[in-house]
């Protein structure tokens, strides 16, 4: 079955920093790829996606690249910010199983001033 | 474009009562999921529906729980009789393709 693993959290940066969030994936078809972001209260938004390999999606500084060969869509910023602090899910739509959407465990990002 | 519109935001309700949870997806969405999303268990997927039609309700916990899309515009999540166990956030989410799919804000349910 599907499945996606996320780095474990929590992660605590530094405004400015550098961030990555490992996320890796395991689908039986062609899966498209999704980083949702949960602010404190709220539901999930979708940060951004890509639906092929070698796609760079990317949205609000952050960026994604979909790697088939090491099946992974590893989240990056350039310099996080106090308001980037959220819960980040990596999830997957696998085409070939009717769309079902399934997520990672989710990872806590506190940006401290 | 209203998003994702769930009802209530907020639900206190008795043990052993009936809760009806309530969603409008995005017009022209055609899938719609519900998920529970608790500290314990991380977000997890009770029921979804293409077209109207559950597809898959593997997730449902149990009998105590039930969906229902009667149009394309409104779908239910019914729990009874509710217990404390069934306390978290229900969100419902919809979706076309593989565009991503768009999150209400949810409804935070307690069952005392």
């Amino acid at each position: 079955g599907n499945s996606v693993t996320q780095m474990e959290g929590p992660v605590t940066l530094s405004e400015e920093a550098f961030l990555t969030i490992n996320c890796t994936y395991t689908a039986t078809g062609y899966p498209s790829l999704f980083w949702y972001v949960q602010y404190p209260g709220e539901g999930l938004q979708l940060l951004l996606k890509a639906t092929k390999a070698d796609d760079k999606g990317s949205n609000k500084g952050f960026e994604a690249t979909y790697r088939k060969e090491t099946t992974s869509f590893h989240l990056e910023k350039g310099s996080v910010q106090v308001s980037d602090s959220a819960v980040y899910f990596c999830a997957l739509s696998d085409l070939g199983s009717a769309r079902q959407l399934t997520f990672g465990s989710g990872t806590q990002l506190t940006v401290l001033p | 474009d209203a998003g994702v519109i769930q009802s209530p935001r907020h639900e206190v309700t008795e043990m052993g009562q009936e809760v009806t949870l309530r969603c409008k997806p995005i017009s022209g969405h055609d899938y719609l999921f519900w998920y529970r999303q608790t500290m314990m268990r991380g977000l997890e997927l009770l029921i979804y529906f293409n077209n109207n039609v559950p597809i898959d309700d593997s997730g449902m916990p149990e009998d105590r729980f039930s969906a229902k899309m009667p149009n394309a515009s409104f779908s239910t999540l019914k729990i009874q009789p509710s217990e404390p166990r069934d306390s978290a956030v229900y969100f419902c989410a919809s979706g076309h393709r593989s565009y991503g799919y768009t999150f209400g804000s949810g409804t935070r349910l307690t069952v005392v």
